[in-house]
């Protein structure tokens, strides 16, 4: 059974910039979640997906940030315009059910120059 | 609110000896779920171990064990015979049971744990 998927693996860009992550979960899997370590801090959780909707968005820190998970498989996280600030590892979870355990993805190392 | 508490920033321990990663946390939920996961170098994030808080015995997942105590708000990590490949992050997390906390994990901030020969 193949784990969670994330892509790109890292991310160079411009303060300004867009860039789109994107995740997908262990087949099967109807929730999704998404956190961030910013530099030296603790991952934080940022929402969680359950199917298409999104059943928790209380960590998302500003409207820069769009989620969606069109069609409840795989889902898409956007930074438009990103800020240097924004820059540390965004992970991917996924859990069959929203008790079960959540299986993270390698993460996507993004970098705002 | 949640709050999880790892002392210990780094860890060296040598080859084939214990070591005891330490974690204690803080909730409101009375009942709560806690999480070990161990970061390699390589950057994934691999689940080991997960206790209840309503179990009865201490979870154990081969070298992993979980000293899970209650009263003390404690869930530390007990790694056995320590193989270099242990060498990695490792985080302690947890995760309420009420509505409003079931999805969220809360993490520490990790503990770097080098395993010398």
């Amino acid at each position: 059974e193949a784990g969670v998927t994330q892509f790109p693996s890292h991310s160079v860009i411009e303060k300004g910039q867009t860039v789109t992550l994107r995740c997908d979960p262990i087949s099967g899997h109807d929730n999704l979640y998404w956190y961030r370590r910013v530099m030296g801090k603790e991952i934080k959780f940022l929402l969680h997906f359950v199917k298409e909707s999104k059943q928790d968005e209380s960590g998302m820190p500003n409207n820069r940030f769009l989620a969606e998970r069109t069609g409840g498989t795989y889902s898409t996280l956007k930074v438009q315009p990103a800020e240097l600030e924004d820059s540390g590892v965004y992970f991917c979870a996924s859990s069959r059910g929203r008790q079960e355990t959540q299986y993270f993805g390698p993460g996507t190392r993004l970098l705002v120059l | 609110a949640q709050k999880i508490t790892q002392t210990q920033p780094g860890m060296f321990v040598q080859e084939k000896e214990a070591v005891t990663l330490d974690c204690t946390y803080d909730t409101s939920d009375p009942s709560y779920g806690l999480f070990w996961y161990k970061q390699p170098s390589s950057g994934e994030m691999i689940f080991l171990i997960y206790q209840g808080s309503y179990d009865q015995q201490n979870a154990t997942e081969g070298r992993y064990s979980l000293n899970f105590q209650k009263a003390r708000k404690s869930a530390n990590l007990v790694i056995s015979a320590s193989q270099l490949g242990d060498s990695a992050m490792y985080f302690c997390a947890m995760r309420g049971f009420n509505t409003g906390t079931a999805s969220k994990l809360t993490f520490g901030t990790g503990t770097r744990l080098q395993v010398t020969l």
